[in-house]
């Protein structure tokens, strides 16, 4: 069956430009996670969701970043303003129910120039 | 908040050595999971420990939560270059409930490079 697929994998944008990144989870999963991981370096917690509910937001670094999933499927974490500093890779995780095991996307890797 | 500290950062081997990864918090997890990434992939879960003092062994790979749930720790037997990876401990902090009851912290990660 298909894995967490994320788009795109690849987004090149200039300092002030809004993304959006995209998160499509397998098929079923009720929790949907989404995480800044630098190279070489763990993964950064910054929300999650059950269903289309968001349950804990404390890991969004600041209001220019905030996430959706409005039909508790695909969702989408949109950063507006972007800076240097938000240069990652975004990687997106689902798991069938809360506290269950997280099945990781490819990420998105995000250059903010 | 909840800090995994991972050590050593990187380890660099020889084919057939044996290696330790530690995972340290002053905090207590209800649970701490092992991950595996590769280059370009996603972390991959490898296992889950809940009960402390709880030994799971995986192939070559054993997995230990210490006693007071505050620490972990992978040995690796007989290392293969198919081992080298970056190799993350996560845990779901104790009491977390509610909203915050899928939330993982994840250490810094060990860079492994297994030499042929």
């Amino acid at each position: 069956g298909a894995g967490v697929s994320q788009s795109p994998r690849y987004k090149v944008t200039k300092r002030g430009q809004d993304v959006a990144l995209r998160c499509d989870p397998i098929s079923g999963h009720v929790s949907l996670y989404w995480y800044r991981q630098a190279l070489g370096q763990g993964p950064e917690f910054l929300t999650y969701f059950n269903y289309e509910a968001q349950q804990d937001k404390s890991g969004l670094p600041n209001d220019r970043f905030s996430a959706e999933r409005p039909e508790g499927s695909i969702s989408t974490l949109t950063i507006q303003r972007t800076e240097q500093r938000d240069s990652a890779m975004y990687r997106c995780a689902s798991s069938s129910l809360v506290g269950y095991e997280q099945y990781f996307g490819p990420g998105t890797r995000l250059t903010v120039t | 908040t909840q800090l995994l500290e991972q050590s050593p950062q990187f380890l660099s081997i020889q084919e057939g050595e044996n290696l330790t990864v530690y995972c340290n918090s002053s905090s207590v997890f209800s649970s701490l999971q092992w991950y595996r990434q590769e280059p370009g992939e996603g972390p991959v879960l490898l296992v889950t420990v809940v009960t402390g003092g709880e030994v799971k062994k995986l192939k070559r790979l054993t997995f230990q939560f210490g006693d007071a749930r505050k620490d972990s720790s992978l040995h690796i037997t007989a290392a293969q270059p198919g081992d080298t990876g970056l190799y993350l401990c996560a845990g779901k902090a104790r009491g977390a409930g509610g909203t915050s009851y899928g939330k993982l912290t994840f250490g810094q990660g060990t860079i492994l490079t297994v030499h042929p």
